[in-house]
């Protein structure tokens, strides 16, 4: 069974930086694009960055364009996400998710249980 | 940014009935829109992708129609575990999210 698995989430400053990762099981990683979608407690799904299986396609939302970077690690079946100069507004509950298709940036199968990221003085 | 507008907000019906869940995009995105499902303290699950596809094990009584920027989740017959927050999310450029709708059984 597919599993994915959030790590690296917790309690920064504004200003501060915070690196998450996501571990894959159980299926080919290098095969499908992967994604980071987050979820401020009580509110709906954004999506924040996703990256296609050899790293040549890479988005992001505008809410973090510029702070926020997107990698993967094929050969350690893992994503990753640095956040740098978090705001109080990127609290929020950061979920992994696999992606359909293995290019584009597509819609997403499969989703961890996510981390929680929390920006406060 | 393509905006994603869902109606109703909240949808509270009975076991057994009907439901059908709007999504309405600003701008054409084709026919590249999917649904998902997330109950309370769970992952979101796919449930439609690309207007009309079932995604693997969701059960036939969920169905999608739509194209351009006018798109339908419809649940043929509802149970109650079918409670849950449903949301559209586009793929014609880059990734958005409609704000979802609460549906009640």
């Amino acid at each position: 069974e597919v599993q994915l698995v959030e790590s690296g989430g917790g309690l920064v400053q504004p200003g501060r930086s915070l690196r998450l990762s996501c571990a894959a099981s159980a299926f080919t990683f290098d095969d499908y694009a992967m994604h980071w979608v987050r979820q401020a407690p009580g509110k709906g799904l954004e999506w924040v960055s996703g990256i296609g299986w050899n790293s040549g396609n890479i988005g992001y939302a505008d809410s973090v364009k510029g702070r926020f970077t997107i990698s993967r690690d094929n050969a350690k079946n893992s994503l990753y996400l640095q956040m740098n100069s978090l705001r109080a507004e990127d609290t929020a509950l950061y979920y992994c998710a696999k992606d359909r298709f293995g290019e584009l940036l597509t819609h997403f199968d499969y989703w961890g249980q996510g981390t929680l990221v929390t920006v406060s003085s | 940014e393509i905006v994603l507008t869902q109606s109703p907000a909240t949808l509270s019906l009975s076991p057994g009935e009907r439901a059908t869940l709007s999504c309405r995009a600003s701008q054409s995105v084709s026919r590249y829109l999917a649904w998902y499902q997330q109950k309370p303290g769970q992952a979101p699950r796919l449930l439609i992708y690309d207007a009309s596809n079932r995604a693997t094990g969701i059960p036939a009584r969920f169905s999608g129609s739509g194209s351009g920027t006018d798109f339908t989740l419809t649940i043929s017959s509802l149970e109650p575990e079918d409670s849950a927050v449903y949301y559209c999310q586009q793929r014609s450029n880059l990734i958005t999210f409609g704000q979802g709708t609460r549906l009640e059984i």
